[in-house]
């Protein structure tokens, strides 16, 4: 069956604007979560979904970064005013649930390059 | 202190050679362990869980330990297909928060 879908897959974009980075998960699963990788290093926790309620936001690095989900299933991960440090990887997963042993499936990834 | 660490390597050696890797956790209350493998420039996919018993899936081997808070993974025989990053996945106080470490590379060689 189709997996997480994200997009765009690259998107380079000037310092100060805004942009979108969006994530399709797998039908059906509840939980949804969004990860950046910056070059050479591990995943970092931005946020996670349960249906559509976040519980958690303290991962977002800035009042810059939001993130929603509606009707359960796909979520946009909005960054403004985009700083150079943005430049990274941004991995969405997604889990049936957040049961403990769920294991997360990811996506491609958006690739951000701010200049 | 990072709440996952483990060693970057890169660990280079040759097939059929048996490799293990370390993670250690800062969170006496996990109680979710993951490996996932990540080629490059791909994303994350689970390689197995961790239980508290220890298991194994064919070549692989991933053991927990809680008194001194790591968890390790085996590769016996190993593949060039092996190649990768290896990360250790721990969950938080949260269960729904998860920490990735930076990962462990490993090149199997001819």
């Amino acid at each position: 069956g189709a997996g997480v879908s994200q997009s765009p897959s690259n998107k380079v974009t000037e310092k100060g604007k805004d942009v979108e980075l969006r994530c399709d998960p797998i039908s059906g699963h509840t939980a949804l979560y969004w990860y950046r990788q910056s070059l050479g290093q591990g995943l970092e926790f931005l946020i996670y979904f349960q249906g559509n309620s976040a519980p958690d936001k303290s991962g977002l690095p800035s009042d810059r970064f939001s993130a929603e989900r509606t009707g359960g299933s796909v979520s946009t991960l909005t960054i403004q005013r985009t700083q150079q440090e943005d430049s990274a990887v941004y991995l969405c997963a997604s889990s049936l649930a957040n049961y403990r042993q769920e294991t997360q499936y990811f996506g491609p990834g958006t690739r951000l390059l701010v200049l | 202190r990072k709440e996952v660490e483990q060693d970057p390597g890169p660990f280079n050696v040759p097939e059929g050679a048996t490799v293990a890797f370390n993670c250690t956790y800062s969170n006496s209350a996990s109680q979710s362990f993951f490996w996932y493998r990540q080629d490059c420039r791909k994303e994350p996919k689970l390689l197995m869980s961790v239980y508290s018993s220890g298991n194994e899936d064919g070549r692989f081997t991933a053991q927990l330990n809680r008194a001194s808070q790591y968890i390790s993974l085996l590769i016996r025989d190993s593949k060039l297909s092996d190649s990768a990053t290896y990360l250790c996945v721990v969950n938080g106080d949260n269960f729904n928060k998860f920490y990735f470490g930076s990962g462990t590379k490993l090149n199997v060689k001819p």
